[in-house]
């Protein structure tokens, strides 16, 4: 079946760790986005790409960095620059930036040590 | 500011008894309202798309409904299987190869037996 698979499902980071957030998908969309959830609070886009080699930031980027070597993967890499990074990390795929629905992973819950 | 807000926060109901969620939003130039369904510790998971006040969708004992500043989600004779947080986003903007997607909080629907 077709889908978006996030690995790990748990993650941990240490003090000045940089760790890295997988998302693969097959659906062939050549949209991804990289969102994080905090209780109480709306979807926040971090990252999104249109296509492969190309990537915009987008709300709230400080302290994150992707990239989109292969249409079917954009990973989602956490510096230390990132101060609060302990969250819910959802990644989405699309036909396209315009289209809708977006097809949402199981994501990855993030944790500061 | 564009902007979208869900009501209740969190809704608890006895298994048959009908109810109603409230989305809000204030954008300029909707372009498409959605309404995605999320279990703890899973990814949104896509439910409906409006683009025009006066429009309607179903699916089992839901309905969604839009107006020019609400969207209602309508659950009929619930049942403890549609407990789950339910989420509203906004595609709001001039047609361009990117138009932002504003998602609320969400509401957390318990159906009790």
């Amino acid at each position: 079946d077709g889908g978006i698979t996030q690995s790990p499902k748990y993650l941990f980071r240490k003090e000045g760790q940089n760790v890295t957030l997988s998302c693969e998908q097959n659906l062939n969309h050549d949209a991804m986005y990289w969102y994080r959830q905090d209780p109480g609070q709306g979807l926040r886009l971090i990252y999104y790409s249109q296509i492969v080699n190309d990537f915009q930031k987008g709300d709230i980027a400080e302290g994150y960095s992707v990239s989109r070597e292969k249409k079917e993967s954009f990973p989602l890499t956490v510096t230390s620059a990132q101060k609060n990074p302990t969250a819910f990390y959802l990644c989405a795929s699309s036909m396209r930036t315009g289209s809708q629905p977006q097809h949402f992973g199981d994501g990855t819950r993030l944790s500061i040590l | 500011e564009d902007q979208v807000t869900q009501s209740p926060e969190a809704l608890r109901l006895q298994e048959g008894e009908s109810s109603s969620l409230n989305c809000s939003y204030t954008v300029s130039g909707l372009r498409g309202l959605f309404w995605y369904r999320q279990d703890p510790g899973k990814g949104p998971e896509f439910l409906f798309t409006l683009y025009s006040a006066g429009e309607e969708k179903e699916k089992e004992r839901l309905k969604a409904t839009l107006t020019k500043k609400e969207s209602f989600l309508h659950i009929t004779a619930p049942k403890p299987e549609d407990s789950a947080t339910y989420l509203c986003a906004v595609r709001a903007g001039r047609k361009t190869s990117y138009d932002k997607v504003i998602f609320g909080p969400g509401t957390s629907l318990s159906v009790i037996p």
